[in-house]
């Protein structure tokens, strides 16, 4: 999982709460991703950030927020406005855009109630 | 939408024979990877190969990559009960156009 931690491991919510899910790393990477794991499917890319104060949308973006106010952090908020968050989420990093290898987090499975 | 598509999706094997796993894409790209992924665990990184490149290797790992028909396959060779996960091909066609396939999820049996 290299230096790129999520927390927690296990997140549960009752519907209609918002909720945020930490990123951090260590790797002193400019670019960070969040993506949405359902089982058995691939990766979808909720956001990313190729820079501090900077993110753009990925495929999925309604009913997600980030921010990005420092470089080593990337938190998600899944809002109530997302109306099926249960799944395992995924952080990422990559030294620049998205063509580089990206080094992944553990994950967090998010499960609402 | 998901560009790459893995195949097969379930893969079974015995503990020394080659697996191979296939992933097609369907418009062009600069460059493809393959990722691993442990059950209940993050992606670990693989191998890249970029478009103008058509096989590389990385210990028991060889890639192949066919731009011509938008395929990319993953060989592993000599396997190992260890190599038992999900392998998911990843293509990216530009700065931060990167698309997952849903993965082939192999398994080597001792």
């Amino acid at each position: 999982d290299g230096g790129i931690t999520q927390s927690p491991k296990y997140l549960f919510r009752k519907e209609g709460q918002n909720v945020t899910l930490s990123c951090e790393q260590n790797l002193n990477h400019d670019a960070m991703y969040w993506y949405r794991q359902d089982p058995g499917q691939g990766l979808r890319l909720i956001y990313y950030s190729q820079i501090v104060n900077d993110f753009q949308k990925g495929d999925i973006a309604e009913g997600y927020s980030v921010s990005r106010e420092k470089k080593e952090s990337f938190p998600l908020t899944v809002t109530s406005a997302q109306k099926n968050p249960t799944a395992f989420y995924l952080c990422a990093s990559s030294r620049g855009p998205a063509d580089n290898e990206q080094f992944f987090g553990p994950g967090t499975r998010l499960t609402v109630l | 939408s998901q560009q790459g598509e893995e195949d097969p999706q379930a893969l079974s094997i015995q503990e020394g024979e080659n697996a191979t796993m296939n992933c097609s894409y369907k418009t062009s790209i600069n460059n493809l990877q393959w990722y691993r992924q442990n059950s209940g665990r993050g992606l670990v990184h693989l191998i890249l190969i970029r478009s103008n490149e058509r096989e590389k290797h990385s210990g028991r790992l060889r890639v192949t990559l066919d731009t011509s028909k938008k395929s990319s396959s993953l060989l592993i060779t000599a396997s190992r009960a260890a190599d038992t996960a999900s392998y998911f091909c990843a293509s990216t066609r530009g700065n931060n156009d990167m698309r997952f396939g849903a993965g082939t999820r192999l398994t080597v049996k001792p």
